[in-house]
């Protein structure tokens, strides 16, 4: 089966840093690349996505971006805060997810 | 609020038993999505619904299964439990059965076998 492959598996930042967090896929009728975002206790919701026509996207402090040749994307999140922290999760088609990044960001 | 509805929130059985999960898509929504999410295997996909068909099946036991009913709501049955079905059980709706696009989760079903 196809994987999609998350690191690190976990991050500690400190308020205000840059939070990096990587996705390899292997599918490469790929499509869409998104990023959810899931805080203890509740189901994981979309944070940012991506297209394959464009290589960056930014939504305030979030940023995704996308290597085809690597068949990689990334999760970018600048002035890391507390309230970021949580697991974040890449995913293929809906069906294959990574293992998930949970983020700390100390205060 | 995602507008999707799971229930029950939390529930505690023995092995062996059966239970059953149920999930309220957002309104307009056909597919509805799966999944088990357990501490060491992250989230698993385990079936797919769309406007009441089956349309996808992950890693989902012969132990398990679902359907998806006319108005659209879906109910996950667990049979012949055992402690490692312990998890956190996740349904999500989207309008539509494409692979791309948003997925609404719900807050999920906690499932405790002893």
């Amino acid at each position: 089966q196809q994987q999609v492959k998350q690191s690190p598996q976990s991050l500690i930042v400190q308020k205000g840093g840059i939070s990096i967090i990587n996705c390899a896929y292997e599918n490469t009728a790929f499509d869409y690349f998104p990023w959810y975002q899931q805080f203890p206790g509740k189901g994981p919701a979309l944070l940012i996505a991506i297209r394959p026509d464009v290589s960056e996207k930014k939504e305030g402090r979030f940023t995704i971006s996308f290597n085809k040749s690597a068949k990689q994307f990334s999760l970018h999140i600048m002035d890391s805060q507390p309230g970021d922290s949580a697991t974040y999760f890449c995913a293929d088609r809906k069906l294959i997810w990574g293992l998930g990044t949970s983020l700390a960001v100390n205060p | 609020d995602s507008g999707v509805t799971q229930t029950p929130k939390h529930l505690i059985t023995a092995t062996g038993q059966r239970v059953t999960l149920r999930c309220s898509p957002r309104s307009g929504d056909l597919s509805v999505y799966w999944y088990q999410q357990s501490l060491d295997q992250g989230l698993q996909f385990l079936i797919q619904y769309y406007n009441g068909e089956e349309r996808a099946k992950g890693n989902i036991l012969e132990r398990f299964s679902a359907q998806q009913f006319p108005d659209l709501h879906s109910e996950l049955n667990l049979s012949s439990l055992e402690l490692g079905d312990s998890a956190l059980y996740f349904c999500a709706s989207t309008q539509s059965g494409r692979a791309s696009g948003e997925l609404f989760f719900g807050e999920g079903s906690r499932l405790t076998v002893l």
